[in-house]
């Protein structure tokens, strides 16, 4: 079975310290994968990653793929208040038209 | 890019109620389009997805069925409402890449 797991399940920070979270998986034809900053309601997409090694990188946010080890992991560096949210991980599988997703990162970040 | 639209934004019904819930796309033609449920704060697990009109495919065996009566028309049904129901329900629709929008959600409470 497809499986996405991400960690922390939580995690409490004060503002501008730098954050990484993490993302493993175990699928069987692996495509891509994504991303996404959930708050009060939908989540909106960051990142998305199909190459291993190439960081991709968008303000305080950064991204990086290891295809070998199976993970992503998502950095924030000086972290805002306005960090905090749920940040979900998800797979694509190659020839399927769907996303696995991750439980989800709960980020705090406290003044 | 596209837009993704859902309606209503909150919705409280009795057990035993029958639900449809609506979401429309814009700005693409021939999308995949999602129906997602949200735990509290947590994950999200794919309910059901469709890559053309009147393609319907389910992923977890439940009370409820979706339809696809038009291109950038998704439909999410039940005839009667359960409480294990209650959720956030999220629409989203796929370009061919693989990347997900989602709309703004629908917090259902089955009372």
């Amino acid at each position: 079975e497809d499986k996405v797991v991400q960690s922390p399940l939580s995690l409490v920070v004060h503002e501008g310290d730098t954050v990484t979270l993490n993302c493993s998986y175990e699928v069987t034809n692996f495509r891509s994968l994504l991303w996404y900053k959930q708050e009060k309601k939908a989540p909106t997409f960051l990142f998305m990653l199909t190459s291993s090694g190439i960081e991709k990188k968008s303000g305080r946010l950064s991204s990086i793929l290891d295809k070998k080890e199976l993970f992503s992991i998502l950095n924030i560096t000086a972290t805002q208040t306005g960090d905090s949210a749920i940040y979900l991980c998800a797979v694509q599988i190659q020839g399927a038209q769907k996303l696995v997703f991750g439980q989800g990162t709960r980020l705090t970040i406290n003044p | 890019s596209q837009t993704i639209h859902q309606w209503p934004a909150t919705l409280v019904q009795p057990v035993g109620s029958p639900l449809s819930l609506e979401c429309t796309v814009e700005g693409t033609s021939n999308p995949n389009l999602y129906w997602y449920r949200q735990a509290a704060g947590r994950g999200l697990q794919l309910l059901f997805y469709s890559v053309g009109i009147g393609q319907i495919s389910s992923e977890v065996p439940q009370n409820l069925s979706a339809s696809r009566p038009q291109d950038r028309q998704f439909i999410l049904s039940s005839k009667k409402l359960l409480l294990s129901d209650s959720g956030f329900y999220l629409c989203a629709g796929g370009n061919y890449i693989g990347e997900q929008y989602f709309g703004p959600g629908t917090r259902l409470t089955v009372t």
